[in-house]
């Protein structure tokens, strides 16, 4: 059973526009979300993060949001540039053993 | 150069053959560990070392065998596996286990079993 999901595979976005992706999560432990950034053969890199004691981090054209009771995290980019097309994983920490990981939301950005 | 560096990038290898993974960090992290990513499926965690101490996961077959000489390195030895192990194999390392940090992934291991 997933417990991070990202329900869309994809999403396609005009450049300078937000683009919005979604992460839901089941497991009310979870105290710690992170996004990844990942381009084909490379390994994911850190994107940004946000602790379940805050509802909102912003870090230049990145901000997530967090909603507690609907167990919902969201990432804005904005505005979206053509280097931001890559895959999106959304992961959840919830105890001492490693993150659990979604499926990924490959972004495209569209001229 | 992320400072986590897998080698090989590309394994193809026969359901016969024993083959070693191999992950090298040089940021003093000392956590590291195995994730596996098959097509449409999550990256689902393996193996977790912390201070070169093993945290058993029970749900990965035993022919996938890790080993943490010193903790900056990190071998995943293989054998006899199937068709269905074929994936990308991503090593990370944080700075200790469970702590608010971000992992830093190596590029990974493409693995192909014949």
């Amino acid at each position: 059973d997933q417990q991070v999901k990202q329900n869309s595979p994809s999403l396609s976005v005009q450049e300078g526009r937000i683009s919005i992706l979604n992460c839901d999560y089941t497991n009310s432990m979870f105290d710690y979300f992170l996004w990844y950034k990942k381009y084909p053969a490379e390994g994911p890199t850190f994107l940004i993060s946000i602790s379940s004691i805050k509802d909102k981090n912003e870090d230049g054209r990145f901000t997530v949001f967090l909603n507690k009771s609907a167990k919902h995290l969201s990432l804005h980019i904005v505005p979206s540039q053509p280097g931001d097309s890559a895959v999106y994983f959304c992961a959840a920490r919830g105890g001492a053993d490693g993150l659990t990981f979604g499926k990924g939301t490959h972004l495209i950005i569209q001229p | 150069e992320t400072g986590v560096t897998q080698t090989p990038r590309h394994l193809v290898m026969g359901m016969t053959n024993k083959k070693s993974l191999k992950c090298e960090q040089h940021l003093g992290h000392n956590a590291m560990y195995w994730y596996k990513q098959s097509a449409k499926k999550p990256l689902e965690l393996m193996f977790v070392y912390s201070l070169e101490e093993r945290v058993e996961n029970n749900s990965v077959p035993s022919r996938f065998s890790p080993e943490c000489p010193n903790s900056s390195h990190l071998f995943l030895h293989l054998h006899t596996l199937q068709p269905e192990d074929s994936a990308l194999y991503l090593c990370a390392s944080s700075q200790e286990r469970g702590l608010d940090y971000g992992y830093t992934f190596g590029s990974g291991t493409r693995l192909t079993v014949v």
